[in-house]
């Protein structure tokens, strides 16, 4: 049973355009998400982060949004740099301090 | 500051051969500990978790074994190991969270590339 989904696989975006990478889960119990940046044969960095409180935190060129609601989650990078084209992975922390990840997002930044 | 090391980069194993990939942290106290493995469309697959010395959170049913033998160090094992457990292992450790905020995201290791042959 996943917890964390992340449904697209890969996305392409325009160098320059804004990137919107998407992140459902069920478990209405998670009071933190997260988002983490990773390319290939290292660790995931961490990006930026939001607590179930908060609908919206903004840090750079980087965005995430909450929708309680509806379960859902974005992460917003604009405008979109070659830097930026890596697996990006939504994570979700529940009240016993476990972190489930999604199956990750390719981001790939055309030229 | 707060660094985590963990051991080694890359691995060759035989299939039915033992397995112990360490990792330890340092310049923190009492840290929350996180084995992960990535495998391809699988994501970062949570296998253990450790809130303190002794307590081990298994995530999946499996061939492998966590332990926590001191307060900053994070061992995963095997007796024998598969051919699908090949895959890059990551060890992540964060601070305590606070009921108020959580102010302390996972930190990773460089991960281990385990092969098994």
């Amino acid at each position: 049973d996943q917890q964390v989904k992340q449904n697209s696989p890969s996305l392409s975006v325009q160098e320059g355009r804004i990137s919107i990478l998407n992140c459902d889960y069920t478990n209405s119990m998670f009071d933190y998400f997260l988002w983490y940046k990773k390319y290939p044969a290292e660790g995931p960095t961490f990006l930026i982060s939001i607590s179930s409180i908060k609908d919206k935190n903004e840090d750079g060129r980087f965005t995430v949004f909450l929708n309680k609601s509806a379960k859902h989650l974005s992460l917003h990078i604009v405008p979109s740099q070659p830097g930026d084209s890596a697996v990006y992975f939504c994570a979700a922390i529940d009240r016993d301090d476990k972190i489930i990840f999604g199956k990750g997002t390719r981001l790939h930044i055309l030229p | 500051s707060q660094t985590i090391h963990q051991w080694p980069a890359t691995l060759v194993q035989p299939v039915g051969s033992p397995l112990s990939l360490e990792c330890t942290v340092e310049g923190t106290s009492n840290p929350n500990l996180y084995w992960y493995r990535q495998a391809a469309g699988r994501g970062l697959q949570l296998l253990f978790y450790s809130v303190g010395i002794g307590q081990i959170s298994s995530e999946v049913p499996q061939n492998l074994s966590a332990s926590r033998p001191q307060d900053r160090q994070f061992i995963l094992s095997s007796k024998k190991l598969l051919l699908s457990d090949s895959g890059f292992y990551l060890c992540a450790w964060t601070g305590v969270f606070s009921s108020s905020s959580y102010n302390s995201p996972l930190h990773f290791g460089n991960g281990t590339r385990l092969t098994v042959t």
